[in-house]
């Protein structure tokens, strides 16, 4: 059964650091997406990753994969107010017999204090 | 513009009655899917379906039911055997082929309340 499981679940932070929150699972995929929800909105897909070794950046977030040791990471870099949101991460079912069934992970909620 | 939209925004329901909510997607995407998502907590799939007249329960179907006879719509039904349908709805659709990402996109949820 694939189970993902993020950390932390709560990060509170200074405008400006840097961190980073992690996604572990638990059988083999090889394609993880990462989406952001404000609250009380829908979702809103950042980055899609489907290879290993893979890399994406926008903005300040830069998320990566690596699907031998099956992690994926969203580091921020000098955060700012405007990035505070919940952030899942969700990997894909890998038989697609099953379609893009996702798992999501519980949801990192951010908060950037001034 | 292309999308999903999802209706009712905000629904209220006795306790005994059924409901059903609404998904219709103009992205001529295969694949649609139901998903719950209970405060402070992930996303849990109910159903998906990936062609017309076709679906498949997902972790936490009971209580709920869907139907594809459209390619666009995938209505779900939350039914007085769900036990606590309190929750957001979310709606989300793909396209289904192997050489495509299977990013899904989702739409605006529909919030249910249990009176």
């Amino acid at each position: 059964e694939l189970k993902v499981e993020q950390n932390p679940l709560f990060l509170s932070m200074q405008e400006g650091k840097n961190y980073t929150i992690y996604c572990n699972y638990s059988t083999t995929s090889d394609r993880l997406y990462w989406y952001r929800q404000d609250p009380g909105k829908s979702l809103e897909s950042l980055f899609v990753l489907l290879s290993n070794g893979a890399v994406k950046q926008e903005g300040r977030l830069m998320a990566s994969l690596d699907t031998k040791a099956r992690l994926s990471t969203l580091h921020i870099t000098a955060a700012v107010h405007d990035l505070s949101a919940t952030y899942f991460c969700a990997v894909a079912h890998p038989f697609m017999e099953y379609g893009n069934k996702l798992v999501f992970g519980a949801g990192t909620i951010l908060r950037v204090k001034s | 513009d292309g999308g999903i939209t999802q209706s009712p925004k905000y629904l209220f329901r006795k306790e005994g009655q059924n409901v059903t909510l609404s998904c219709e997607q103009n992205l001529n995407h295969d694949a649609m899917y139901w998903y719950r998502q209970d405060p402070g907590q992930g996303l849990r799939l109910i159903y998906y379906s990936q062609i017309v007249n076709d679906f498949q329960k997902g972790d936490i179907a009971e209580g709920y039911s869907v139907s594809r006879e459209k390619k666009e719509s995938f209505p779900l039904t939350v039914t007085s055997a769900q036990k606590n349908p309190t929750a957001f709805y979310l709606c989300a659709s793909s396209i289904f082929t192997l050489s495509n990402t299977g990013e899904l996109f989702f739409g605006e949820g529909s919030r249910l309340t249990v009176l």
